[in-house]
């Protein structure tokens, strides 16, 4: 079993609709929490991270933290075209400073 | 803020070739850079973690004398991948952490061995 699990999709959307991006991870060790956004070809740039459990928001991204249940979620509102990428969810144990542990990402296509 | 460059952005060459890839970070000092790989379609794996002015840390089952790390100064750090065959074309990633920020990563270098 994967530390950090997560569907790859693809996942379509039309423009404008709510898009949910979940992850599920099995270390209990897990604190810190981040999400990257990966264009093709490129290196992933960072999005969002949060620390245990809780919500966090930065403009139209919402990511979300459940430790009891070990699942993490990403909400992007109003999706647009150019929110089409791979999400990658990560996770570290000990703080930012530790060694990320990837899920597979998820790909999400949002169409006009 | 917080710059990750990566250089080349793309290499081709023959099999059996050494190539060198650049990790740079251009707005902050890293004590600590990372090394990925990644395959098409699938996620990140981290080869080894660098640290300046000491040996990098590498993960299990990654060849340290196949890949060479060098750390040299607190903006640069190198990925040498010596006699490079087919097997080893792949995207190479680099990471470094601004502070207490988590990491943040370059453009990555596609790499193909013919």
């Amino acid at each position: 079993q994967k530390e950090v699990e997560q569907d790859p999709g693809p996942l379509s959307v039309p423009e404008g609709a709510i898009v949910s991006l979940n992850c599920t991870y099995s270390n209990s060790a897990f604190q810190y929490f981040m999400w990257y956004r990966q264009y093709s070809r490129k290196g992933p740039e960072l999005l969002m991270y949060t620390y245990s459990s809780g919500n966090k928001e930065d403009g139209r991204f919402t990511a979300q933290v459940d430790k009891s249940s070990k699942y993490i979620s990403l909400f992007i509102r109003d999706s647009q075209p150019s929110d089409s990428a791979t999400y990658l969810c990560a996770a570290s144990p000990m703080g930012t400073a530790s060694k990320l542990t990837f899920g597979t990402g998820t790909r999400l296509q949002v169409t006009l | 803020g917080a710059v990750v460059s990566q250089h080349p952005s793309w290499v081709i060459c023959k099999s059996g070739t050494s190539v060198k890839i650049e990790c740079r970070s251009l707005d902050f000092q890293a004590t600590t850079m990372f090394w990925y790989r990644q395959f098409p379609k699938q996620s990140l794996m981290l080869m080894a973690t660098s640290n300046e002015g000491s040996k990098a840390t590498y993960e299990q089952g990654v060849e340290k004398d196949k890949f060479l790390i060098n750390h040299a100064s607190l903006t640069l750090s190198t990925l040498t991948v010596t006699s490079a065959h087919p097997e080893d074309s792949s995207f190479y990633i680099c990471s470094a952490r601004p502070g207490n920020q988590p990491q943040h990563f370059g453009d990555g270098t596609r790499l193909s061995i013919l």
